[in-house]
């Protein structure tokens, strides 16, 4: 079945600064490719989605990008704000399956 | 619109005991999907219900079980609890199921613990 890795677990960036978190999946037949942001006590919230016919999305300051032939796509938080601070899951998912999720990276920005 | 509200928050629990958690979708949702949230261990997926039929299983014994009703709404059960089991458990929506690609919206989780 599907594996997806995420790296790394744990990132502290100074506020201003650029985050990137990467994720490999394992099954070349996942399609779609959410982003989640869980902040302390609360529940996930998808912050951005990438589907496999497309290379790049952009949202504001988060951004995903999809290579699909190394089968990795990677989150870029630019200008990283004191409330980006959370805890971030990559997902993929095969039409037809379930989602499978990445261990989680938590992002600390120090102001 | 409401989110997706579970029920209970935190709850504490003796080895042996079960419990039941409940899960109340957004409204005109009918796929509610359950995950088990550990440090380190990321989201497991344990079962989702669409239309209260269970569509999917994920790797976890029978002692974790699930149903939904006719509104939608849906419990998991976990029976002759375990240490291993302390965990964040997540309810998610969709409008369809979750085997589709549509968005996951999260509720805020029960915790348990297990002493």
């Amino acid at each position: 079945g599907e594996n997806v890795e995420q790296h790394p677990s744990t990132l502290s960036v100074q506020e201003g600064d650029s985050a990137v978190i990467k994720c490999t999946y394992s099954d070349s037949a996942s399609n779609y490719f959410p982003w989640y942001k869980q902040e302390l006590g609360k529940g996930p919230q998808l912050i951005i989605d990438i589907r496999s016919n497309v290379g790049e999305k952009k949202d504001q300051r988060i951004a995903v990008t999809l290579n699909k032939t190394a089968k990795h796509f990677s989150l870029h938080i630019t200008e990283t704000q004191p409330e980006d601070s959370a805890v971030y899951f990559c997902a993929a998912k095969v039409w037809g399956q379930n989602f499978v999720f990445g261990p989680g990276t938590r992002l600390s920005v120090l102001p | 619109k409401a989110g997706v509200t579970q029920t209970p928050r935190y709850l504490i629990k003796t080895r042996g005991q079960q419990v039941t958690l409940s899960c109340s979708p957004i409204s005109g949702h009918r796929s509610v999907s359950w995950y088990q949230q550990t440090p380190g261990q990321g989201l497991q997926f344990l079962f989702e219900y669409f239309s209260e039929t269970q569509r999917n299983k994920g790797n976890f014994p029978g002692r974790f079980s699930g149903r939904q009703f006719s509104n939608s709404r849906s419990e998991m059960n976990v029976s002759t609890l375990e240490l291993g089991d302390s965990a964040l458990y997540l309810c998610a929506s969709s409008f369809g199921a979750s085997t589709s690609t549509g968005e996951l919206f999260f509720g805020e989780g029960s915790r348990l613990t297990v002493l």
